[in-house]
């Protein structure tokens, strides 16, 4: 199985400044017939479903804020948050789909300081 | 809309059976993978399973192998999970999520889920 480790496991940051969440995976996740990484971060609000930010490691889905930005090649990936908003307290996890079983990372809570 | 509506869930002894059910609407059903996802109480989510689009293939995580069976009705536009000899760690809040086929795979919409508490 593909092992997803997120670091931090928490982290608080001032409102308005940089947050950055890693996750890595235990083996690649690139798929090299279209090139691309098959890795996607969620956000999930206490009492909320997971919500879709990233997929392919770096294409922002739809709707979603553009302070949200995913990095990252070979097995480490990187989601930024440019400028912490309050609405922004959440647990953040990635996933690697890129093979059975689907994998998350442990989640990484992200707070204000 | 895009709507997932997960019922079924409730408090089940260990060794029991139940079945969840997803209602969907406001997409073409039958031609999206769907997937179960489960989550602990004040724990990281878990993949639990998905299902082709016309049902024939399905996979599972090791853990719930022989125990569930994932399913779906095209015509009822409705996923299901039928659990059967339930352990006190398959307690979880479940959801039920499409898989995007222009993604490659990731899932992109959620139910809000239901509870499932295996306890005597």
């Amino acid at each position: 199985d593909i092992v997803m480790t997120q670091s931090p496991d928490s982290l608080a940051v001032s409102l308005g400044e940089r947050a950055t969440i890693n996750c890595k995976s235990s083996q690649s996740i690139l798929y090299s017939s279209n090139n691309k990484y098959y890795l996607a971060w969620y956000q999930q609000k206490p009492g909320q479903p997971p919500k879709l930010l990233i997929y392919w490691a770096s294409i922002r889905e739809s709707g979603v804020p553009d302070r949200f930005s995913g990095s990252g090649s070979g097995t480490d990936f990187t989601l930024t948050i440019s400028s912490l908003q309050a609405e922004d307290v959440a647990v953040y996890y990635c996933l690697q789909y890129y093979d059975t079983p689907r994998t998350f990372g442990q989640g990484t809570k992200v707070g204000i300081k | 809309e895009v709507q997932l509506v997960e019922s079924g869930g409730g408090l089940v002894q260990p060794g029991g059976s139940l079945r969840l059910s997803c209602a969907a609407s406001g997409f073409p059903f039958s031609s999206y993978w769907m997937t179960w996802v489960r989550q602990a109480p004040w724990k990281g989510l878990e993949w639990v399973a998905y299902i082709k689009p016309d049902g024939t293939e399905m996979y599972y995580v090791e853990s719930v192998k022989g125990r569930f069976t994932i399913s779906r009705d095209n015509a009822k536009n409705s996923l299901f999970l039928q659990m059967n000899t339930l352990r006190a760690e398959d307690t979880a809040v479940y959801y039920c999520a499409t898989i995007s086929g222009s993604y490659g795979g990731a899932f992109d919409n959620w139910g809000q889920g239901t509870l499932v508490t295996v306890s005597s």
